[in-house]
């Protein structure tokens, strides 16, 4: 299957600071990419679909102006988490669209003290 | 509104033995079907899929079946290894959207 990495693996914030996670198709171009959020021992939830060289569709209840997310070439769609909180602490994990199927990233683990 | 449904939190099978996985959804359209298997601080990984035009696929030591009369599908794992253990979703979707929504998970043990 297709190979998505994520960058970095885990990070620890102070609240008020941003933070930046980056998804990287590594053997293949991605027109769209898919990031979500997973709490704890609950399912993964889409927050919004990336397109290369367009704005991304953010699902309902997902702030964009909070969570910005740039798809600026066909292997890497970032997501920034702008002025984290505690309440933003989880995985998140981006995926990308192979013909029907979605291929994950390992994930980002977010921490905001 | 849960959409996809993954009733069983948990399952424990022997080694060897059948692990029989259930995923009840609501939506009718829904017409693409996905499992995925999960460790614990990883992303995902793609196990199989079945198109609504289809009842049964398999792939090796998994069959996923479909049965669109009662909005249900089910993933069949054998024999099942300790290597399976982790935590399986199903996923539906649109065709065409490639918007998936996921269930809630459940946790296989396999035992040694």
């Amino acid at each position: 299957g297709a190979v998505v990495s994520q960058h970095p693996s885990r990070v620890i914030c102070k609240s008020g600071t941003s933070v930046k996670i980056e998804c990287r198709s590594l053997d293949f171009q991605a027109t769209t990419m898919f990031w979500y959020r997973q709490f704890p021992k609950q399912s993964l939830m889409l927050m919004a679909t990336s397109n290369e060289g367009s704005k991304a569709t953010y699902e309902q209840g997902v702030e964009k102006d909070k969570f910005l997310i740039n798809h600026a070439s066909l292997t890497l769609s970032t997501l920034t988490v702008t002025s984290a909180h505690p309440e933003d602490s989880s995985f998140y994990i981006c995926s990308c669209q192979v013909e029907d199927t979605q291929y994950f990233g390992p994930g980002t683990r977010l921490t905001v003290l | 509104d849960q959409q996809v449904k993954q009733n069983s939190p948990s399952l424990s099978v022997q080694e060897g033995r059948i692990s029989i996985l259930n995923c009840d959804y609501t939506n009718s359209m829904f017409d693409y079907f996905l499992w995925y298997k999960k460790y614990p601080a990883e992303g995902p990984t793609f196990l199989i899929s079945i198109s609504s035009i289809k009842d049964k696929n398999e792939d090796g030591r998994f069959t996923v079946f479909l049965n669109k009369s009662a909005k249900h599908l089910s993933l069949h794992i054998v024999p099942s290894q300790p290597g399976d253990s982790a935590v399986y979703f199903c996923a539906a979707s649109f065709s065409g959207t490639y918007k998936y929504i996921f269930g809630t998970g459940t946790r296989l043990k396999v035992l040694a």
